[in-house]
């Protein structure tokens, strides 16, 4: 059973375009979710989350979008620049589970020059 | 945020041997986690070390395969046991603010290759 669900294994985009990166999920015990960006060889960076009570919260070119009626969330990064080649893994962690993250496969997104 | 140390970052086994990896924290912390990574996966829990009881596992982990030791608030071992090929994995220390799911940190992660 996938809780967290990132359907898209890829992502290519010029640099300075938007690179929208999407989650879905189905455990509507999730209260918050975060994004992640990790290097090869190195943990996972947090970026952003967002809390189930709101619908979009942002940080300098990262803007997370939570729909959950639809049970999806999206992560925009404007604008795209080459350091932003990573995988992206959205987790979802609920309720009194601190700490307890369900995540996603990744997507990897590579920013051309 | 906090700083986390894993040691060693990566590391070559034959299998049926042990490995302990070591997470060490910067400040104190309730509760740190153990992930795996396996090879093009996502990341899975594998349990829960708290400071002074017995690690929680989730589903699919066992203690004879993977204990944990956390001796106080800012320390917590891993071992994988009795290693196979299968266990090629990174493995991830992690920890979140006390009290919030606001964010978690993670350590860089020790790559295990099992041979």
């Amino acid at each position: 059973d996938q809780q967290v669900k990132q359907n898209s294994p890829s992502l290519s985009v010029q640099e300075g375009r938007i690179s929208i990166l999407n989650c879905d999920y189905t455990n509507s015990m999730f209260d918050y979710f975060l994004w992640y960006k990790k290097y090869p060889a190195e943990g996972p960076t947090f970026l952003i989350s967002i809390s189930s009570i709101k619908d979009k919260n942002e940080d300098g070119r990262f803007t997370v979008f939570l729909n959950k009626s639809a049970k999806h969330l999206s992560l925009h990064i404007v604008p795209s620049q080459p350091g932003d080649s990573a995988v992206y893994f959205c987790a979802g962690v609920g309720g009194t589970s601190y700490g307890k993250l369900t995540f996603g496969q990744g997507t990897i997104l590579t920013v051309h020059p | 945020s906090a700083v986390i140390s894993q040691k060693p970052s990566r590391d070559i086994c034959q299998r049926g041997t042990s490995l302990t990896i070591q997470c060490q924290v910067d400040s104190q912390v309730t509760m740190m986690f153990w992930y795996r990574q396996q090879p093009g996966q996502s990341l899975t829990l594998i349990a829960t070390a708290n400071q002074g009881s017995e690690a929680t596992y989730e589903s699919g982990f066992v203690i004879d395969k993977f204990p944990i030791s956390r001796p106080n608030l800012t320390f917590s071992t891993l071992t994988v046991s009795n290693m196979s090929p299968e266990d090629s994995s990174i493995y991830l220390c992690s920890v979140s603010r006390t009290g919030t799911n606001t964010e978690a940190f993670f350590g860089q992660g020790t790559r295990l290759t099992v041979v």
